[in-house]
């Protein structure tokens, strides 16, 4: 089974709540992404999580939080939600090693009003 | 910083006419490219991949040549299937990331083939 499942597909949330959106995994990978994709635009990386450590883009550092109880479970978590954080969430993992496949989750569809 | 380049927004062809999706990139290093397909609804998925110059790589009927000279990794199919409609997006990896594959992507192609 090579799927990434994401959890919900569609997410509502209001101005300044909490965001928590959940991916999982089991092809037993090292490495889980989330990617953020806004209407025409590139997908761009959030962060990833290799094996226990976490790495975040330094240009979205403080927007973002995720955790990672374990090999097959990862979150990303939005303090305070703004309407600038509607967008798809693509959920992503990969063999620990460079240049190899990912395989991507159908996404959550965050609409923050 | 790395970058990709896909010119077309959307495409539009009719069945049987052949494809070519543009995609250029901007690198420091010499990257692993890559096309990812996502159809209505579905996950992005692996088409291609390529770090070699100058060597095609193939698959479900679809080619692409990594032109290191030219930084371009177009991607081609002689003749588009109606199944063929879906996004499709160009993405560059940096080599030698340790423990990730970090994916830096174009905007994405919409491609619509009608009969």
């Amino acid at each position: 089974d090579t799927t990434v499942k994401q959890n919900p597909r569609y997410k509502l949330a209001r101005v300044g709540k909490p965001v928590n959106l959940i991916c999982s995994q089991t092809m037993n990978h090292d490495t889980m992404y989330w990617y953020q994709k806004k209407p025409n635009q590139a997908p761009k990386l959030l962060l990833f999580y290799y094996d226990k450590i976490l790495n975040r883009e330094a240009d979205t550092f403080e927007k973002f939080q995720s955790s990672r109880p374990n090999n097959s479970f990862c979150s990303l978590y939005i303090g305070s939600a703004g309407l600038e954080y509607s967008a798809m969430y693509l959920c992503a993992s990969s063999p620990g090693t460079s240049n190899t496949e990912v395989f991507f989750g159908k996404g959550t569809r965050l609409t923050v009003v | 910083g790395d970058s990709v380049t896909q010119t077309e927004g959307l495409v539009t062809l009719t069945e049987g006419l052949p494809v070519m999706l543009n995609c250029t990139y901007q690198s420091t290093y010499s990257p692993f490219l890559f096309w990812y397909v996502q159809h209505l609804n579905e996950a992005p998925k692996l088409l291609l991949k390529s770090f070699t110059d100058n060597k095609r790589p193939e698959h479900q009927g679809f080619h692409a040549t990594l032109h290191k000279s030219s930084s371009s990794f177009h991607l081609q199919k002689s003749s588009a299937q109606l199944s063929d409609s879906a996004l499709y997006y160009c993405a560059l990896s940096p080599p030698n990331q340790g423990g990730s594959a970090k994916l830096i992507f174009g905007e994405g192609t919409k491609l619509t083939v009608s009969s």
